[in-house]
């Protein structure tokens, strides 16, 4: 079975910092992999998505991530966080079209930006 | 263009009881996509429509169903409401039905039963 692990829960930076939030994924068959983010009170957002092409791929608000095959992993990245970017973020795999809109998430990381 | 509504915002039920909550997605979507988030289970997806038929189902029990309308509004039905449903629900909507399109979550359900 899929599952998704996204290695840290909480992720505290000072503004201006890297940031780089891990998720590692298992799964047989290829995959379609996304980024979510949650603001407080808030639905999801997609941040990005990987479905084929390029490894490298580059999201909204200067967010980008990496598909590595094999290592499994989709890790999200950003150069220089703002206290705007405090949430929580959701990697999540799909595989493929035969699932529909079904996504499998990760537990979550809470990334905390403070000034 | 409006965004994914979800009705009502805040719900609390008693065990036993029965709660329906209802999606109204982007204009044109017909897909629509609910998701339970708990706190220890993080977000499972429960079902998907498309053009009023399920298309997929989630590993749930029966008790939890849901419908969707000709104008691709949905509703989702939880039956004999048991302590561990308390959860935000929520629902996405995608103009195909397939992960390759957007899903637009709406702000969610948030049911607590006591």
């Amino acid at each position: 079975a899929q599952s998704v692990t996204q290695l840290d829960s909480q992720v505290p930076v000072f503004e201006e910092a890297p940031v780089e939030l891990r998720c590692n994924y298992s799964s047989s068959v290829s995959v379609y992999l996304f980024w979510y983010v949650q603001y407080p009170n808030q639905g999801l957002q997609l941040l990005l998505k990987y479905l084929s092409g390029s490894t490298l791929v580059k999201g909204i608000n200067g967010f980008e991530a990496e598909f590595n095959k094999s290592q499994t992993s989709f890790h999200l990245r950003k150069p220089s966080v703002h206290i705007s970017d405090t949430a929580e973020y959701f990697c999540a795999v799909s595989e493929g079209d035969q699932a529909g809109t079904a996504l499998i998430f990760g537990k979550g990381t809470t990334l905390s930006v403070s000034s | 263009k409006a965004g994914v509504t979800q009705t009502p915002r805040y719900l609390i039920k008693t065990r036993g009881q029965q709660v329906t909550l209802s999606c109204s997605p982007i204009s044109g979507h017909r897909s629509v996509s609910w998701y339970q988030q708990t706190p220890g289970q993080g977000l499972q997806f429960l079902f998907e429509y498309f053009s009023e038929t399920q298309r997929n189902k989630g590993n749930f029990p029966g008790r939890f169903s849901g419908r969707q309308f000709s104008n691709s509004r949905s509703e989702m039905n939880v039956s004999t409401l048991e302590l561990g449903d308390s959860a935000l629900y929520l629902c996405a909507s995608s103009a195909t039905s397939g992960v390759t399109g957007e899903l637009f979550f709406g702000e969610g359900s948030r049911l607590t039963v006591l």
